[in-house]
């Protein structure tokens, strides 16, 4: 069975463009996450979905910063402009409705901005 | 609200050995527990859940773990360390009926030949 995918794997930009990073779950998955992972601050949740509707936003950093899933089988996280700080890895995951399912993750993309 | 602390952010064993990862958790209700590993350029893969059927649960790759209530612990265990189990490996909490996952800062696992 497919996993999760993510697109682009790597991503070099300059500051002010704007990124838009791609994500497919897994088919029959009900909820989408999206993850930030820093050396600084570990793993973040930014923002989560469920059937296709956004939950919880309160990880999102600030404005520049939005995410949307306008089907089941497709999600995308947004950042305008952007800026050397946000320089990470970005992961996707999804999972079944719970209780107690585990978040099956992509591989992620390598957000360098320069 | 619920967090984990993984105490030790580097842990190096002897190819051969125990290797024990701790993670503590803190939640006002039963918890479900979970490992993730990490390797290199990779997301995060499932090693084993708890899910209050039985405290001790075996996962992938021979790696089991043991909850304990009482400690408020969810310590992962392998009797005997493999080269290919160097990686990053992640305690996470979530609560009933929330998706949402409380990830800890995660333990950097080497293996010594």
């Amino acid at each position: 069975d497919a996993g999760v995918i993510q697109s682009p794997r790597h991503e070099v930009t300059e500051m002010g463009q704007e990124v838009t990073l791609r994500c497919k779950p897994i088919s029959g998955h009900n909820s989408l996450f999206w993850y930030r992972q820093t050396m600084m601050r570990g793993l973040e949740l930014l923002i989560y979905f469920n059937n296709n509707v956004p939950i919880d936003d309160s990880g999102m950093p600030e404005d520049r910063f939005s995410a949307k899933m306008p089907n089941a089988s497709f999600s995308t996280l947004k950042i305008q402009p952007s800026e050397p700080r946000d320089s990470a890895v970005y992961f996707c995951a999804s999972s079944l409705k719970p209780p107690n399912q585990p978040q099956h993750f992509g591989d992620g993309t390598r957000l360098s901005i320069l | 609200a619920q967090s984990v602390t993984q105490l030790g952010s580097h842990v190096s064993v002897s190819e051969g050995a125990l290797v024990l990862l701790r993670c503590n958790y803190s939640s006002s209700v039963p918890p479900y527990l979970f490992w993730y590993v990490q390797y290199p350029n990779q997301g995060l893969q499932l090693l084993l859940k708890y899910t209050s059927a039985a405290t001790l649960v075996k996962g992938i790759n021979g790696f089991e773990a043991e909850f304990k209530k009482s400690e408020t612990s969810f310590h992962l265990t392998k009797p005997s360390a493999h080269m290919s189990d160097a990686a990053e490996y992640f305690c996470a909490v979530s609560l009933f009926g929330n998706e949402k996952l409380t990830f800890g800062t995660g333990t950097r696992l080497t293996i010594i030949p």
